[in-house]
């Protein structure tokens, strides 16, 4: 079963504009990951957030994690149009030496010129 | 570095023929891992090796699904014989082992069709 629930599964804003995507998840972490797609592409690491860790910035990207919520939120500031595509959330489980990640089901944004 | 490679990048076969899907990873990553990703079911790990042995597979779909990793840069993804159900985008990635803290690297996956 999926691990991970973004949302929403779909957002569209105007250039300029902040977007936030949130994603759940069920079981204890090691880490949580945020990637981007483009359409028709492979996957793109963006940003890794510890499960001690509560935010972390990379260039335009902040993301929160909150473990007691097993919840966690990618904010994209001033949002261009390239930034575009499908965004997905990954979890490393604590559970033992695994480097098997699961990803959620995505959200989709659309930012207009 | 040229990234993750994967061949073909489309193919388009018939029901019943055998598929072979095939993946160079990045060099100096230890971990390889195969994914399909559809519209329904979305970002599916298939199998995943490590120092190219097969470390979880629970994933791999039936027995028509198999997966190889003869050497550290290539593996294989067969599916035979192929089903329209099988129809998909099958990714590869790669990482280096820098256990917890492992990123993955996807390559620009294949697009299968099966009529």
């Amino acid at each position: 079963s999926q691990q991970g629930e973004e949302d929403p599964q779909a957002l569209s804003i105007q250039e300029g504009e902040n977007a936030t995507m949130n994603c759940s998840y069920k079981t204890s972490i090691n880490n949580l990951q945020w990637y981007r797609q483009n359409s028709g592409r492979g996957l793109v690491h963006l940003i890794l957030i510890r499960s001690n860790e509560r935010e972390k910035h990379s260039g335009r990207l902040r993301v929160t994690l909150d473990t007691s919520k097993k919840s966690s939120s990618l904010l994209i500031t001033a949002s261009r149009a390239a930034d575009t595509a499908s965004y997905f959330c990954a979890t490393l489980g604590d559970g033992g030496a695994t480097n098997k990640l699961i990803f959620g089901t995505g959200t989709l944004l659309a930012v207009q010129p | 570095d040229a990234g993750v490679i994967q061949s073909p990048r489309h193919e388009v076969t018939e029901m019943g023929q055998e598929v072979t899907l095939r993946c160079k990873p990045i060099s100096g990553h230890n971990s390889l891992f195969w994914y399909r990703q559809t519209m329904m079911r979305g970002l599916e790990l298939l199998i995943y090796f490590n120092n190219n042995v097969p470390i979880d597979d629970s994933g791999m779909p039936e027995d028509r699904f198999s997966a190889k990793m003869p050497n550290a840069s290539f593996s294989t993804l067969k599916i035979q014989p192929s089903e329209p159900r099988d129809s998909a985008v099958y990714f590869c990635a790669s990482s280096q082992d820098r256990w917890p803290e492992e990123t993955q690297y996807f390559g620009p996956g294949t697009r299968l069709l099966v009529l």
